[in-house]
């Protein structure tokens, strides 16, 4: 079964770069679907951040597309997130998902990472 | 952008019917979900294209869509639901967008 694990520092600090890695076990990430992340601030709703497919195509958030940045290491079977100039509002946990194109849904989650951006 | 709005919180008891409501800001296609949140834990879809039951998810919940109004029904609510439901919207795939969360509490 397909499963997706999220690693990466808990606590980063201000102004610098949230850098996120998702193994993926059970499928292959080059044979087919679009990859991302989503993030959910403490008590607050979910917020897509952006995908990678399996072509190499990416897509951002129009608000963090600035400074956003998501790649995939084929050979590791895993795509990482780089989020730079980060501040307390980028506190949250982050999710790594798959996204099915067929339905158009989110159809497997990481269990998520909390990262906590502080001095 | 496609904004979704869903009221915060439903108050219920169990055994209750109760419908949680998504509103587009647009009209939309038919590629909607439902999503429900535990504390502690990933969101689990429950409801795809709009109607569409997620298989192994229990029969008492159900979605339907009035125009730009979303809503997801659930007939007899039971203890283990008590938790927060999201809607996504998919129409702007693979650019998607969630609705705010309505959180279903114990009245």
């Amino acid at each position: 079964q397909v499963q997706l694990q999220e690693s990466g520092p808990g606590l980063v600090k201000p102004s610098e770069t949230l850098s996120l890695t998702c193994a993926v076990s059970g499928y292959s990430i080059i044979n087919g679907y679009c990859w991302g992340w989503i993030r959910q601030p403490p008590g607050k709703g979910l917020e897509w951040i952006g995908s990678i497919c399996h072509n190499g195509d990416t897509y951002y958030n129009a608000s963090l597309k600035t400074r956003l940045t998501t790649s995939a290491d084929s050979s590791k079977n895993q795509f990482s997130l780089d989020l730079k100039s980060v501040t307390a509002a980028d506190t949250a946990v982050y999710y790594c998902v798959r996204l099915e194109h067929l339905r158009r849904v989110f159809d497997k989650w990481g269990l998520g990472t909390m990262v906590t951006v502080a001095a | 952008d496609i904004q979704m709005t869903q009221s915060p919180t439903v108050s219920a008891s169990v055994g209750d019917r109760v419908t949680i409501t998504c509103r587009a800001s647009q009209g939309l296609n038919n590629y909607f979900a439902w999503y429900q949140q535990k504390p502690g834990k990933a969101p689990k879809l429950l409801i795809y294209s709009v109607s569409s039951l997620e298989s192994g998810v229990p029969s008492r919940f159900s979605g339907s869509r009035s125009g730009t109004d979303f809503t997801l029904t659930i007939t007899s609510l039971q203890p283990e639901d008590f938790a927060s439901y999201y809607c996504l919207q998919a129409d702007s795939f693979p650019s998607l967008s969630f609705g705010g969360g309505t959180k279903v509490e114990i009245k």
